[in-house]
């Protein structure tokens, strides 16, 4: 089945900074990756996904990048501000022949010092 | 409109009780999933719902865990003889029709602690 690993694990940086989260899967066939944002004690929301046929896609300070060769894909979020302190998780799941659930990265904890 | 609703927000149970946890998926959502969540960890899938059918149940981590659908819009996650290792949030999340691609709403989660 699908595996995602995802890096780092705690990423701290400073307001207005960017901050880059990576993410590898496992099975090529996995076609759709979504990004997911939750705070503590909160449910998970999507904050931006992006398809297989689709190389980049941007969202105000949020963008996302697939590299379907390599089988990774990065979430980018530029000019950072303290409330986007959060566990981001990454997320990858096959057509709909196979497996319909999100198979889920371990989550990365960014903090935006003030 | 109304997101994904879950119940109880949270249950403390004893090692060896029945739970049973409540799913309201948003209205017309076809597509249902039960997830359940470690600390520190991601979310991982248990059981996958189209309609009233379980069409995937393969995360299922054994026999004690069961869900049902039987109307096709609220669903219901059963643990029986609750261990300490099924502590965890249970997620819940729905989508319209369960095609790749589409977006899966969660619920809030129930937070079980099995003493």
């Amino acid at each position: 089945g699908e595996n995602v690993e995802q890096h780092p694990s705690t990423l701290s940086v400073q307001e207005g900074d960017s901050a880059v989260i990576k993410c590898t899967y496992s099975d090529s066939a996995s076609n759709y990756f979504p990004w997911y944002k939750q705070e503590l004690g909160k449910r998970p929301q999507l904050i931006i996904d992006i398809r297989s046929n689709v190389g980049e896609k941007k969202d105000q300070r949020i963008a996302v990048t697939l590299n379907k060769t390599a089988k990774h894909f990065s979430l980018h979020i530029t000019e950072t501000q303290p409330e986007d302190s959060a566990v981001y998780f990454c997320a990858a799941r096959p057509p709909s022949t196979g497996r319909r659930a999100l198979t889920f990265g371990s989550g990365t904890r960014l903090q935006v010092q003030p | 409109g109304a997101g994904v609703s879950q119940t109880p927000s949270n249950k403390v149970t004893e090692k060896g009780k029945y739970v049973e946890l409540r799913c309201d998926p948003i209205s017309g959502h076809t597509a249902l999933y039960w997830y359940r969540q470690s600390l520190g960890q991601g979310p991982e899938f248990l059981i996958y719902f189209q309609g009233t059918g379980a069409a995937d149940d393969s995360g299922l981590p054994n026999d004690r865990f069961f869900a049902v659908r039987p109307e096709g819009s609220v669903s219901t996650l059963k643990i029986q003889r609750t261990e300490r290792g099924d502590s965890a949030v249970y997620l819940c999340a729905s989508s319209s029709s369960g095609i790749s691609g589409e977006t899966q709403y969660f619920g809030p989660g129930t937070r079980l602690l099995v003493l």
